[in-house]
């Protein structure tokens, strides 16, 4: 099992242009999550999914959109990005059943927006 | 609502010692909690879990945490450091309503040092 994929691993964008991180995780699992993780702050949730075609906002997801059409593939999308955007995003899933709680994360893409 | 301090954001411990990292959380339900390590330029791996069986929980590479209700805490240590053990730790605890979401503690950064 290869678990979470995340590509891409590093992009720099301008400001104003867009991008979609992409997410795929080969576990079956019915819940998935989208992170940004800066210096000092922890990791904050942006976006998460109980499955295909349910969504809903997490903590920080002013700047970002979501879609989830197969239970393998959670993409991040990020419209007119922003120097505030620059971070490390990690995706994560867990499989949502009975006393199964952990969350098993992706690599990590780092965003550099100029 | 729930939340998680880490006391600490930077630890330096020699070879050999005791590594202690510290971990309250808060919470009206009785929580479930999580120790993650982040190794440089990695994504995050589940360390241990506490999920209201044994109070005292072993993790992986030597690692145990001690739940204790009366003080809220969840304390990661080790008894003997060693090089490898260099990364950040974060602490979680589990969104009470479902899903799995977690919140995460700012995080703490072990150096060890010959």
């Amino acid at each position: 099992n290869a678990g979470v994929t995340q590509t891409p691993k590093f992009r720099i964008l301008k400001i104003g242009q867009s991008m979609t991180l992409q997410c795929t995780q080969d576990m079956n699992h019915n819940y998935m999550y989208w992170y940004r993780q800066d210096p000092g702050m922890g990791l904050k949730l942006i976006y998460y999914s109980v499955g295909a075609g349910i969504t809903d906002k997490g903590e920080v997801p002013n700047g970002y959109n979501v879609s989830r059409s197969t239970t393998e593939d959670f993409p991040l999308r990020l419209e007119l990005a922003a120097p505030s955007q620059t971070s490390v995003y990690f995706c994560a899933s867990s499989p949502g059943g009975q006393g199964t709680y952990e969350q098993y994360f992706g690599p990590g893409t780092r965003l550099t927006v100029t | 609502a729930q939340s998680v301090t880490q006391l600490g954001s930077h630890v330096s411990v020699s070879e050999g010692a005791l590594v202690l990292l510290r971990c309250n959380y808060s919470s009206s339900v009785p929580p479930y909690l999580f120790w993650y390590v982040q190794y440089p330029n990695q994504g995050l791996q589940l360390l241990l879990k506490y999920t209201s069986a044994a109070t005292l929980v072993k993790g992986i590479n030597g690692f145990e945490a001690e739940f204790k209700k009366s003080e809220t805490s969840f304390h990661l240590t080790k008894p003997s450091a060693h090089m490898s053990d260099a990364a950040e730790y974060f602490c979680a605890v589990r969104v009470s309503g479902g899903y799995n979401k977690l919140i995460f503690g700012a995080g703490t950064r072990l150096a060890v040092h010959p």
